[in-house]
């Protein structure tokens, strides 16, 4: 299955301003997802995030807070923009392990945000 | 859209003894079903995975049934040990179309020594 490094780990910011997230796959990928999980929550799905074209963004959340990029099949990015309290989370980012295969979705290891 | 739903929310079991959890899932077009570990700190991890095609699956102690009728789909672990205690997640997706992944809200299991 596909190898994710995601960073920063963690990371404590002051409200108002932004953080870049960073997921590279060890193997090109088609879907790449970012998620959300709040403390003691569920994973809630942010976006699927497409090479050559626009995030596709699920109901409450929007690009204007969370931008996506996607340059290549191996590497996207999210950030979180003007932030509150609220946005204190862990950010996932998960791939598609593959059609036809037993590879299922492969998580990486998380950004755990902190706003103050 | 999709939506999964999952029970019991805790579950509480002594080591040795069996534990199922539950999911029901709302979109027919739904078709891969995977469960996912979560210990602490740490990041979901695939335990098994079911497709459509099937209605069962296993692998060692751990056991996964698919009812496409009645679009539920539930998870077995047998013989319990305290290091299967963790969040479990279960979640559908539709291979066919978006492949997004929708998790149900998660079963925190308690193996009891």
């Amino acid at each position: 299955s596909a190898v994710i490094s995601q960073k920063p780990s963690r990371d404590i910011c002051q409200r108002g301003t932004s953080l870049t997230i960073q997921c590279q796959v060890d193997s090109q990928v088609t879907m790449m997802f970012w998620y959300r999980q709040q403390p003691g929550q569920s994973l809630t799905l942010i976006a699927t995030a497409n090479q050559g074209s626009e995030a596709t963004y699920e109901s409450g959340f929007v690009i204007d807070k969370f931008p996506i990029s996607r340059p290549n099949l191996t590497f996207s990015t999210l950030t979180v923009s003007n932030m509150s309290p609220e946005d204190s989370s862990i950010y996932l980012c998960s791939v598609e392990g593959g059609r036809g295969g037993n590879y299922g979705y492969t998580f990486g290891s998380g950004t755990r945000l902190t706003v103050v | 859209g999709e939506n999964v739903e999952q029970h019991p929310s805790t579950l509480s079991v002594q080591e040795g003894d069996s534990a199922v959890i539950k999911c029901t899932y709302s979109d027919s077009a739904s078709n891969y079903f995977p469960w996912y570990k979560q210990e602490l700190g740490k990041r979901p991890q695939l335990i098994i995975d079911i497709r459509s095609n099937v209605g069962e699956k296993k692998d060692q102690r751990i056991a996964v049934t698919l009812n496409k009728t009645a679009k539920h789909f539930s998870l077995h672990i047998t013989e319990t040990q305290p290091e299967d205690s963790a969040v479990y997640f279960c979640a559908a997706s539709n291979e066919d179309s978006s492949y997004k992944l929708i998790f149900g809200s998660g079963t925190r299991l308690l193996v009891r020594p």
